[in-house]
């Protein structure tokens, strides 16, 4: 399940489930979203990215869906695998007072289970 | 193909002293973002350069700076640290000068402040 916190919001799922993981973007001017995995050690690595045009892109084995109305995004992971274990940042593209400066969710620690 | 490099990995440092650190962004990339990122929380925005010039600069204190060069490498500097600049410094590179544009990612360099 999900659960908030003081530290970092955790997603626990088993092997072969589908995760979605949500973020709430605080700009709604933005009209640029990109997801983000960030693995223990690395840096954040591009998994998919969204336009305010559109309400769903999908990708291999994710979808991301948005909703402009409750400034919404979620991440859907299918079949999830142990490799996806990591913490995944939804980013906007305008930040505070309307600057163009892109701007990352606090994040979601998914954790697969085998 | 090289990734975003960053040097660094680690670093040492004790309150009162100034860090330097160093980006090299992908090939063919000519802007170079630098993010910090405190443990549990996403990045945190603090210049994006394009073209050897200042195109952004989040809400860090002037002790933060930054340049590029004519190779589209950058430095970032911090002066007199604080202990709560402890954290993971990333840098990003990109095509051009946007906010929709998708970021790559170095593995950052880690800079304890002691």
């Amino acid at each position: 399940g999900e659960s908030v916190g003081l530290h970092l919001p955790t997603l626990s799922v088993q092997e072969g489930d589908n995760s979605i993981i949500n973020c709430a973007y605080s700009n709604s001017a933005s009209d640029y979203f990109i997801w983000y995995k960030q693995e223990s050690g690395k840096g954040p690595q591009f998994i998919i990215d969204i336009r305010s045009n559109m309400d769903k892109r999908q990708g291999q084995r994710v979808t991301v869906l948005l909703n402009k109305t409750v400034k919404h995004l979620s991440l859907q992971i299918a079949a999830t695998q142990p490799g996806d274990s990591a913490v995944y940042f939804c980013a906007e593209n305008i930040g505070p007072g309307g600057s163009y400066i892109p701007t990352f969710g606090r994040g979601t620690s998914l954790i697969v289970h085998p | 193909d090289a990734g975003v490099t960053q040097s660094p990995t680690h670093l040492i440092k004790t309150r009162g002293q100034q860090v330097t650190l160093r980006c090299s962004p992908i090939s063919g990339h000519k802007s170079v973002s630098w993010y910090q990122q405190v443990l549990g929380q996403g990045p945190q925005f603090i210049f994006q350069y394009y073209e050897k010039e200042e195109r952004g600069r989040g809400n860090f204190p002037d002790r933060f700076s930054a340049r590029q060069f004519p190779n589209y490498s950058s430095e970032l500097n911090v002066n007199a640290l604080l202990l709560g600049d402890s954290a993971l410094y990333l840098c990003a590179s990109s095509l051009v000068q946007t906010t929709n544009e998708k970021l790559f990612f170095g593995s950052g360099t880690q800079l304890s402040v002691l």
